[in-house]
């Protein structure tokens, strides 16, 4: 159960469109539409902001939205804000009827 | 406003035992899957198990499987993960969260409990 590889950082000035990936393997990512992405702060708990690849939690602005293509996976932050400097995490379910994290990313808005 | 809180961490030596706790309130707890998911200090997140609603079916991380057990008492509103034979690589903050009510993405998660292995 390897971890998903993320880029380390992603950074993008206010107003900006970022991008960045997650890939797995077929027996993950690649195997099903069951990817989710969590948004974490420093010191809290992490936030639901996409699930099942593209869909959006009540309440997660819609500048927040995810794709996937293969064994990739990416989350599209449109208008970056100061507020969406954080970690964040994707994550996919298995072929072993298991979860698996990716190593994370960090945003920062310059 | 649905919470989850967590309780039982704390300082345990090589090869001892923990149970934590997790107290749901605010939701239907039985109508929702529900997971353990952890994270080493200034490390990323790592899914450590989950639950059916019945608690019947219970699937775990390669890293803790025969070492830990999942459980839940529906009529508590209350998750358990019993944690033996833990090692100085379980050193995490334990997240107790429910799964989605229709997707798989986890949507509720609780602050955490540390747990610290260390002689």
């Amino acid at each position: 159960q390897s971890a998903l590889t993320q880029p380390a950082s992603v950074s993008g000035s206010p107003g900006q469109s970022i991008t960045f990936s997650c890939t797995g393997t077929s027996s993950d990512v690649g195997g099903y539409s069951y990817v989710s992405w969590y948004q974490q702060h420093p010191g809290k708990a992490p936030k639901l902001m996409i699930f099942d690849v593209s869909d959006r939690p009540s309440g997660v602005s819609n500048r927040f939205s995810g794709s996937k293509s293969g064994n990739t996976a990416s989350l599209t932050i449109s208008g970056l804000q100061a507020e969406d400097e954080a970690d964040y995490y994707c994550s996919s379910y298995t072929s072993s009827s298991t979860y698996v994290f990716g190593t994370g990313t960090k945003v920062t808005v310059l | 406003e649905a919470q989850l809180v967590e309780s039982g961490g704390g300082l345990v030596q090589p090869g001892g035992s923990l149970r934590l706790s997790c107290a749901a309130s605010g939701f239907t707890f039985s109508n929702y899957y529900m997971h353990w998911v952890r994270q080493a200090p200034g490390k990323g997140l790592v899914w450590v198990s989950r639950t059916n609603r019945e608690g019947s079916t219970t699937d775990y991380a390669d890293s803790v499987k025969g070492r830990f057990t999942m459980s839940r008492d529906n009529a508590k509103n209350t998750l358990y993960l019993q944690m033996n034979s833990l090692r100085a690589e379980d050193t995490a903050v334990y997240h107790c969260a429910r799964g989605h009510s229709y997707g798989y993405g986890v949507d509720i998660w609780g602050q955490g409990t540390m747990v610290t292995v260390s002689s």
